[in-house]
């Protein structure tokens, strides 16, 4: 059974960097038949993808955060990772990982892990 | 870019009811919407795919319909364990990029 589990930490202060990593198991991360993807979700609120990858390493980033987001893979980690930049209070949420199918849906997903942003 | 709307926001409902969601695209997307459901403090749970395909192991009360830009979600009869909320989301076939709606919330009448 796939299992993500996302990692990092939950404060984070403003103007820094967030950065958060997703262990894959169960499953090889090198498959073309998937992509892996950030989203995330304020308190209350409803669900913002972020961006997503493939193993190759092509990125895929939602618009309104291109300019600070950064999202890697590491096959011999079987591991993917985001970088956000300049957080503010606004980037407080639930992060979660997931995996997405070719050409399709997001099928399995992480818990989700809440990162404040609080001096 | 394409925008997601679902109604209504919030749906009150009891056990037994038949419920419809519905979601609209500002654009066509064919068929590649996927409706998940989200429970309190838990990830979201894929329910449809592809519009219509219900994900193994998911309830058979569990339905979806549409194509082009509207579509809906239909549970047949309500459960207890079926209050939640639910977000449709349009993805497509050439690229891992995606929206979502912004939730209906069904809660007990």
């Amino acid at each position: 059974q796939l299992q993500l589990q996302e990692s990092g930490p939950g404060l984070v202060k403003p103007s820094e960097t967030l950065s958060l990593t997703c262990t894959v198991s169960g499953g090889s991360i090198s498959s073309s038949s998937y992509y892996w993807g950030w989203i995330r979700q304020p308190p209350g609120k409803g669900l913002e993808w972020i961006g997503s990858i493939y193993y190759s390493g092509s990125t895929y980033y939602n618009p309104s955060l291109k300019s600070r987001v950064t999202i890697s893979v590491d096959t011999s980690k079987n591991q993917f990772s985001l970088k956000l930049s300049s957080v503010t209070a606004a980037d407080t949420a639930v992060y979660y990982c997931a995996r997405g199918i070719r050409g399709s849906n997001l099928d399995y997903w992480g818990q989700g892990t809440l990162v404040t942003v609080s001096s | 870019d394409i925008q997601m709307t679902q109604s209504p926001s919030t749906l009150s409902a009891s056990v037994g009811d038949r419920v419809t969601i519905t979601c609209r695209a500002s654009q066509s997307i064919s068929s590649w919407l996927a409706w998940y459901q989200q429970k309190p403090g838990k990830a979201p749970k894929l329910l449809i795919y592809k519009a219509s395909s219900l994900e193994s192991g998911v309830p058979s009360r569990f339905s979806g319909s549409g194509s082009g830009t509207e579509f809906t979600l239909t549970i047949s009869s309500l459960q207890p364990d079926d209050f939640a909320t639910y977000y449709c989301q349009q993805y497509n076939s050439y690229s891992p990029s995606f929206t979502f709606g912004p939730g209906t919330k069904v809660d007990i009448k």
